[in-house]
């Protein structure tokens, strides 16, 4: 059984950049695209960007030019940089895995984590 | 960016009604559309992909339908355990994109 677990501090500053991890368990990262969700509390979700084992990346572009993703396969760990945090940001993070080696539907998800922006 | 859009933003409704939430994208996605089931605290639960494939597990009272611009995600007989926000998303241009959620509530 594939599991997922999101990990990094829950309070960052204004300004500053939002680092989270996500460790896979029970499964590869290889061959699959691994996607960042998040969702401000009581509002809906929105989906920040997902990358291949490989490497390459596609992020959303309302989130474009602050949003950086990496994997390390050794690990089993993909990671998520939201840089010039704002309030805005404040949200719950998941990470999630596509299903069948594409980009399709999240059959994954981690549990998710709070993060709250503020000084 | 395609942009989808549900309706309604909420729901009431009662155990054993018939229920449906319509997804409408902003242009064509084929039939690449996943429902995704949302409890307060919890991640969200797969239930419907590529518009009408029952995920495993999942109830037989759900189902799904559409392709091009229209989906519906139908609960043919609402349970308690059904009280809870749906999304609809798609995932047609490389890019995903969720609706804004659907709440059913206990009428």
């Amino acid at each position: 059984q594939v599991q997922l677990q999101e990990s990094g501090p829950g309070l960052v500053k204004p300004s500053e950049t939002l680092s989270l991890t996500c460790t896979v368990s029970g499964g590869s990262l290889s061959s699959y695209y691994w996607s960042w969700i998040r969702q401000p509390p009581g509002k809906g979700l929105e989906w920040i960007g997902y990358i291949y084992y490989s490497g390459s990346t596609n992020y959303n572009p309302s989130l474009k030019g602050r949003v950086t993703m990496s994997v390390d396969t050794s690990k089993n760990q993909f990671s998520l940089n939201l840089s010039s945090v704002t309030a805005a940001d404040t949200a719950v993070y998941y990470c999630a895995r596509d299903r069948g080696g594409t980009v399709t539907e999240l059959d994954y998800w981690g549990q998710g984590t709070l993060v709250t922006v503020s000084s | 960016d395609i942009q989808m859009t549900q309706s309604p933003s909420t729901l009431s409704a009662s155990v054993g009604d018939r229920v449906t939430i319509t997804c409408r994208a902003s242009e064509s996605i084929s039939s690449w559309l996943a429902w995704y089931q949302q409890k307060p605290g919890r991640a969200p639960k797969l239930l419907i992909f590529k518009a009408s494939s029952l995920e495993s597990g999942v109830p037989s009272r759900f189902s799904g339908s559409g392709s091009g611009t229209e989906f519906t995600l139908t609960i043919s007989s609402l349970q308690p355990d059904d009280f809870a926000t749906y999304y609809c998303q798609q995932y047609n241009s490389y890019s995903k994109t969720f609706g804004q959620g659907t709440k059913v509530e206990i009428k």
